[in-house]
This record gives structure tokens, C-alpha cells and sequence, in this order.
């Protein structure tokens, strides 16, 4: 079975600080890997893929297949950032797109 | 605005009742599901449905069922509500696979309390 870990339930830095939030996952196939996030009084949306390996808000997202990991990376951490973020797993030719959640971390970005 | 509204937000109810949380959109997504959020477990899947033909478990479906009445809604219900169900229920839709995973469009959530 798959599944999504992210090891740090708070990450807490200053202002223009880099920030990097940890997801590991385990799952034999091919996945796509995603991340979410929920800022405040907000709805979960999504923040990126890795399909797409783009830069949104200023953070990327590198799958690494062979540590089977999917940091999420912002070399200059603003308070705006400040949020729950969620990495997320979905099963490549599996049976729809059916995400496996981690437990999800929340940034605090200190003034 | 295609939207993903959830009813209600917020539901008080005590152990034993029948409760039923709802889930409509305006997306024309073919897919909706239904999620719970715990602190420190993130969201899990209780139900998923690609139309409204095709229902399926998700890993958490024990002491749930839901019912897709039409395209645009999908209702979960707990048919006797005990207080572990205390949870943040989330909605979302889909877009259907075609070459790529579209991204899932979240409702505002319902907080449910079992007392």
C-alpha cells in the first residue's frame, strides 16, 4: 500500500529565511506527487505538481525516486506563506485519481 | 463562479443519530469524494465516486455511506454517529484522467462534533 509521510508537524522561521518541508513516500510504481496547501479560512487548493516542474509562489518541488522524496523548497520564506501544506501521492494507471494525503505541516513564518 | 459548497459547515449531534452532510457543485466534474482531516493523520479518503454510477470505498468507509443523487451531488452519511467521527469532513471533485491527474477542487469543509 502507499503511503505519504511528512516528519515535521511545525516549521517555524523567520522572514526571508529558507523553508523546506519534508515528504517522503513509499509505493512500488510510478507516482505522481503533489502538493496542497490550506492557508487560513482558506479551502485546500493545490500548490503544485511534479509533472509540471514549475515554480509557484516561489517554491519548487523535486521528485527523487531514488530517496523517494518530494521536498517542498522556498529559498526566502514571506509571511504570506505562512499555511498547512500537504503532501500528496496519486497512483500512476491505478483505478482514477485517488490521492493518499500525508499528515500535513504547518508553516509559521515569524516577522 | 464554479464552486464546491459543503452543508452544513458546522454540526453538533449526539452519539447514535443519523446525520447526513452534503456536497453540491458547480464544476461539471464527473468526480466527487469525500475526505475526513485529524490533526496529525492529514486527510483520508472515505468514499469516492467517478458518476453517478460508480461508487466505491475509500480506506476509511467503515461507518459511513453515501448516496450520489445526481452529477452535481454527493451526500455522505453516518447512520449512527459515534464521537471518533469528531472530524473536519471535506468534499472534492475531479476532472476525469486523460493523460494527466487533474486536480482535486476542495469544498470549505464540515465540522462535525459527536457528543
Amino acid at each position: 500500500a502507499q503511503r505519504v509521510t511528512q516528519p515535521e508537524k511545525l516549521l517555524s522561521v523567520f522572514k526571508g529565511a529558507p523553508v523546506e518541508l519534508k515528504c517522503n513516500y513509499s509505493y512500488s510504481g510510478s507516482p505522481e506527487l503533489f502538493w496542497y496547501v490550506q492557508y487560513s479560512r482558506q479551502r485546500l487548493q493545490l500548490l503544485l505538481r511534479h509533472i509540471s516542474r514549475e515554480s509557484i509562489k516561489g517554491f519548487t518541488a523535486d521528485l527523487n525516486k531514488g530517496e523517494t522524496s518530494f521536498h517542498l523548497k522556498k529559498p526566502f520564506a514571506q509571511e504570506e506563506d505562512s499555511a498547512m501544506y500537504y503532501c500528496a501521492l496519486n497512483r500512476v494507471k491505478a483505478a482514477g485519481n485517488k490521492l493518499t494525503f500525508g499528515g500535513g505541516t504547518r508553516v509559521l513564518v515569524k516577522p | 463562479d464554479a464552486d464546491v459548497t459543503q452543508t452544513p459547515r458546522n454540526r453538533i449531534t449526539k452519539t447514535g443519530k443519523r446525520i447526513m452532510l452534503e456536497c453540491s457543485q458547480t464544476k461539471g466534474h464527473d468526480r466527487m469524494y469525500w475526505y475526513r482531516q485529524d490533526p496529525g493523520l492529514g486527510l483520508r479518503l472515505i468514499y469516492y465516486s467517478f458518476d453517478v454510477k460508480d461508487i466505491n470505498k475509500g480506506e476509511i468507509s467503515d461507518g459511513y455511506s453515501v448516496s450520489r443523487q445526481a452529477q452535481a451531488k454527493f451526500s455522505l452519511s453516518l447512520e449512527s454517529a459515534i464521537p471518533n467521527q469528531t472530524a473536519l469532513y471535506f468534499c472534492a471533485t475531479s476532472a476525469p484522467d486523460r493523460g494527466q491527474t487533474y486536480e482535486q477542487y476542495f469544498g470549505p469543509g464540515t465540522r462535525l462534533t459527536v457528543t
